[in-house]
């Protein structure tokens, strides 16, 4: 089975900052990783696939990158609505996610 | 408008069943493969179950710890799909979102989930 480990657990941000998530998968996925946001009692919603694919309706301060093994998603201005809780996903092989990062207010 | 409408959650005995049932909307539910997810406080998001479209097969995949216990089937002409749970566990206990993707590729809709707790 692909493991997924993502860091940092919790992020402590303002609004403006830059910020910056990662993904480590224990073996090679090539660019099959997705990055999702969810917010408290709600859904997750997709924001990149294909490891820097942008989805339709996503705002462009959203940027994922890497291949093979690690991944980054960055968040290049961080506004009031983007304090919610951050999943990657492989599809590499089956699915896993991650364990998922919380970006709070500082 | 994509929409995904699961139903069936609720509490239940360990040893118990359940059928949980998402009602599609919005896409051509024959072309989709269909999921599972569920979603616990500790474990976190963990993938449950898959269907595929019967174009390629309309076979099913299960994550190892609901193998043998659970059950995903489609019925196309009612754009649903179910998710049978045999032999709950306690640690079943979980929001469920039914799911679907573009082939083995990512998520690209989520249900808005049917909380299934499973206790004494």
């Amino acid at each position: 089975d692909i493991q997924m480990t993502q860091s940092p657990s919790t992020l402590s941000a303002s609004v403006g900052d830059r910020v910056t998530i990662t993904c480590r998968a224990s073996q090679n996925i090539v660019s099959w990783l997705a990055w999702y946001q969810q917010k408290p009692g709600m859904a997750p919603e997709l924001l990149i696939y294909k490891a820097s694919s942008l989805e339709s309706g996503v705002p462009s301060r959203f940027s994922g990158s890497g291949s093979g093994t690690e991944f980054t998603l960055t968040i290049s201005s961080l506004q009031p609505a983007d304090f919610a809780t951050y999943y990657c996903l492989q599809y590499h092989t089956y699915w896993t996610f991650g364990q998922g990062t919380k970006v709070e207010i500082k | 408008e994509v929409q995904l409408v699961e139903s069936g959650g609720g509490l239940v005995k360990p040893g118990g069943s359940l059928r949980l049932s998402c009602v599609a909307s919005g896409f051509t539910f024959s072309d989709a493969w269909m999921s599972w997810v569920r979603q616990t406080p500790g474990k976190g998001l963990e993938w449950v179950g898959r269907i595929k479209r019967k174009g390629d097969g309309g076979k099913t995949e299960y994550a190892a710890p609901v193998k043998g216990r659970f059950t995903i089937s489609r019925d196309d002409s009612k754009n649903t799909v179910y998710l049978h749970m045999n032999s709950l566990k306690i640690e079943d206990t979980a929001m469920f979102y039914c799911t679907r993707s573009k082939g083995s590729y990512e998520i690209d809709y989520w249900g808005q989930g049917t909380l299934v707790t499973v206790s004494s």
